[in-house]
């Protein structure tokens, strides 16, 4: 199953409010997470099965979507929100993730 | 608390064998369900799952290199293992172990990466 994430890069000023798409090949009902990679770190869940929170995970962060499209919303963006987030699917071997979209600063 | 590990060669020659250890703790590998994933990065590139295994041995890997990998498990010594066969430049990047609460599921606890570089 191919993930396809966009934009590739979107640039916004902190404090906006932004979302960002996660599109699937074929129906995977809601078997997608979403992850935050920070430079030179290891990816952290934000997101599991579309729209159940994490603990730990600052409540701006949402996601929403099912069967093929899929949205992560980040309310009020912080600044140490800039950096790449992931979409990764659970719905059938093999796992795979998205390309991953690079948020940055405006 | 969960943690997980990385650790391997650091460099290697092409056609060589990688071995990957991935050591964890706060959670046994036995328990039902739980599952641990290998993921790599090349360097300023995206995610890409390699393998997974399960609590009762279960298996699955990335059909693009299955032919090459094989993962398997240290469960009274807390380790996950994973093997590459003849590496070549396109293997260079960060390795990631990471846990799942089910095998088939997402990855909740990352160990903080191990880089391999392959290079004559």
């Amino acid at each position: 199953i191919m993930l396809t994430q966009s934009p590739a890069t979107l640039s916004v000023t902190p404090g906006e409010s932004i979302s960002l798409s996660c599109r699937a090949s074929q129906s995977i009902s809601t078997n997608l997470h979403w992850y935050q990679q920070k430079p030179n770190e290891s990816p952290r869940v934000l997101i599991k099965y579309a729209s159940q929170s994490i603990s730990g995970i600052p409540s701006r962060f949402s996601g929403s979507g099912s069967g093929t499209d899929f949205t992560l919303n980040i309310n009020r963006v912080e600044p140490e929100d800039f950096s790449v987030y992931y979409c990764q699917q659970s719905n059938s071997w093999p796992l795979t993730f998205g390309s991953g979209t690079k948020l940055e600063i405006k | 608390q969960v943690t997980l590990k990385e650790s391997g060669p650091g460099i290697l020659q092409p056609s060589q064998t990688l071995s990957l250890t991935c050591s964890f703790s706060g959670f046994l590998l036995s328990a039902s369900s739980v599952g641990v994933g290998w993921i790599r990065q090349p360097s300023g590139k995206g995610l890409e799952w390699l393998a997974t295994i399960g609590w009762e041995d279960v298996k699955h890997y990335n059909p693009s290199l299955k032919s090459r990998l094989t993962i398997s498990k240290d469960t009274s010594n807390n380790q996950v293992f994973l093997k590459i066969t003849s590496v070549d430049t396109a293997d260079t990047g960060t390795y990631y172990c990471a846990h799942s609460e089910d095998y088939s599921d997402y990855f909740d606890y990352w160990g903080q990466g191990v880089m391999v570089t392959v290079s004559s």
